[in-house]
């Protein structure tokens, strides 16, 4: 089955760190880019990250940049996000991404970030 | 950054009748690399359109998507029960950031 499936998501205090994977299956992970984008409760959805297919890029939203780190290992088709310094703002159901346009999410990861 | 502004905020319809979605730019989308999607509530969002008209794998040819350079639409000829959630536009020209319009849902009336 061609699934993404997230997870690491949690509650985290303010300033601390979390990581998120999302796993691919049922298609050849090294030829998509890959991609994150969260949904704050009740709000719209907002692009975070971008990850070439072979890591040849990456971009960030000016939001996390400086904070967050992108990565993916071709090998385990998998694709993380290291979040560091999160703020009670990244509070959000995080999800994973397939291609240039995203024609597979996963399901999402919630992340709360609270005192 | 490309700012997009859909409008309506909400549509509110009856099932059966149809629905035009707006989504402007606040610049031309290069290679009308523009794509809609169709959020319902507790579900992760689905791909309708991609490159501002062609249809993504699966999805029923009442959803149509049109448009070049700033102003693109999403048509739903006849609204089915299951249609009632809310659409994003997206643009992903690949200059980041890569951005997402407002929203807009359709309602029961």
């Amino acid at each position: 089955e061609v699934q993404l499936v997230e997870s690491g998501g949690g509650l985290v205090r303010p300033g601390g760190p979390l990581r998120l994977s999302c796993a691919a299956s049922g298609f050849t992970f090294n030829n998509y880019a890959m991609n994150w984008v969260r949904q704050a409760p009740g709000k719209g959805l907002q692009w975070v990250s971008s990850i070439g297919s072979i890591s040849q890029y990456i971009y960030y939203a000016d939001s996390v940049k400086d904070r967050f780190i992108v990565s993916r290992d071709n090998a385990k088709n998998s694709l993380y996000l290291q979040m560091n310094g999160l703020r009670v703002e990244d509070t959000a159901i995080y999800y994973c991404a397939r291609g240039f346009y995203f024609d597979l999410w996963g399901q999402g990861t919630l992340v709360t970030v609270s005192p | 950054e490309i700012v997009l502004t859909q409008s309506p905020g909400t549509l509110s319809l009856s099932p059966g009748e149809g629905a035009t979605l707006s989504c402007r730019a606040s610049q031309s989308i290069s290679s009308n690399l523009l794509a809609w999607y169709q959020q319902k509530p507790g579900q992760a969002p689905r791909l309708l359109i991609a490159g501002a008209s062609s249809r993504a794998t699966g999805i029923p040819d009442r959803f149509s998507g049109s448009g070049s350079g700033t102003d693109f639409t999403l048509t739903i000829s006849r609204l089915e029960p299951e249609d009632f959630a809310v659409y994003y536009c997206q643009q992903y020209t690949g200059s980041p950031p890569l951005t997402f319009g407002g929203g807009t849902k359709v309602e029961i009336k």
